[in-house]
């Protein structure tokens, strides 16, 4: 089982500062098949990118995805108000398909 | 409209059984794999299952093994979630999600609202 741990725990920033989310997997992750989801309080999860940086339909480029092998990073550039809430980092290349912990943004 | 609506949660006693419904709309639900993501309250996502497009392969977590099984009704658009031997720790909101089984898109693009499956006595 691949599993995936995201810091950190929760991130405490201004509207308009850079917010940068790591997800770090225990062994790596072939062919970068990593997405990161966002879920607003009360909400269901919404796709943010696949691929490690893909962005998915109505992404707005304030979001963005780095990283591969192990090591993956989830960067929004100008923090907005709505982008308040956890963020999960998933992994899909083998079963069980595994989830990190989230990272929480306070804003 | 391009949808997933989940159903048939509920509260049950531990040791008793309940089936989710995820009903499919706005798109070719046959070509799509299929799976289960639950959350229990307050805390992270949990993988629970997936079955295959015409229904002939699933897989579980280890931790639902043997009690849940997975199946789907192409004609209805329709995928079913049977639970059976359920515990407290069972207890969370259960989404359905779609994967497109072509390599390269086997991530979660669509997710429906859910439904609260709650075990307790």
């Amino acid at each position: 089982e691949i599993v995936l741990t995201q810091s950190p725990g929760t991130l405490s920033l201004s509207p308009g500062e850079r917010a940068t989310l790591s997800c770090r997997a225990s062994q790596s992750v072939n062919y970068n098949y990593l997405a990161w989801f966002q879920q607003k309080p009360g909400q269901t999860p919404r796709l943010l990118i696949y691929g490690a940086s893909s962005r998915a339909t109505g992404i707005p480029d304030r979001f963005s995805g780095s990283g591969s092998g192990t090591d993956f990073t989830l960067t929004i550039s100008r923090l907005e108000p709505e982008d308040l809430a956890v963020y999960y980092c998933q992994q899909y290349v083998t079963a069980p398909l595994t989830f990190g912990q989230g990272t929480k943004v306070e804003i | 409209e391009v949808q997933l609506v989940e159903s048939g949660g509920g509260l049950v006693q531990p040791g008793g059984s309940l089936r989710l419904s995820c009903a499919a709309s706005g798109f070719s639900f046959s070509t799509y794999y299929m799976h289960w993501v639950r959350q229990a309250p307050g805390e992270g996502l949990m993988w629970v299952s997936r079955i295959n497009s015409d229904g002939g392969h699933t897989i579980f977590a280890d931790s639902v093994k043997d009690r849940f099984t997975v199946s789907r009704d192409n004609e209805k658009s329709t995928m079913y979630l049977q639970m059976n031997s359920l515990r407290v720790e069972d207890t969370g909101v259960y989404y359905c999600a779609r994967v497109d089984p072509r390599p390269g898109a086997w991530y979660f693009d669509l997710w429906g609202r859910g439904t609260l499956v709650t075990v307790s006595s």
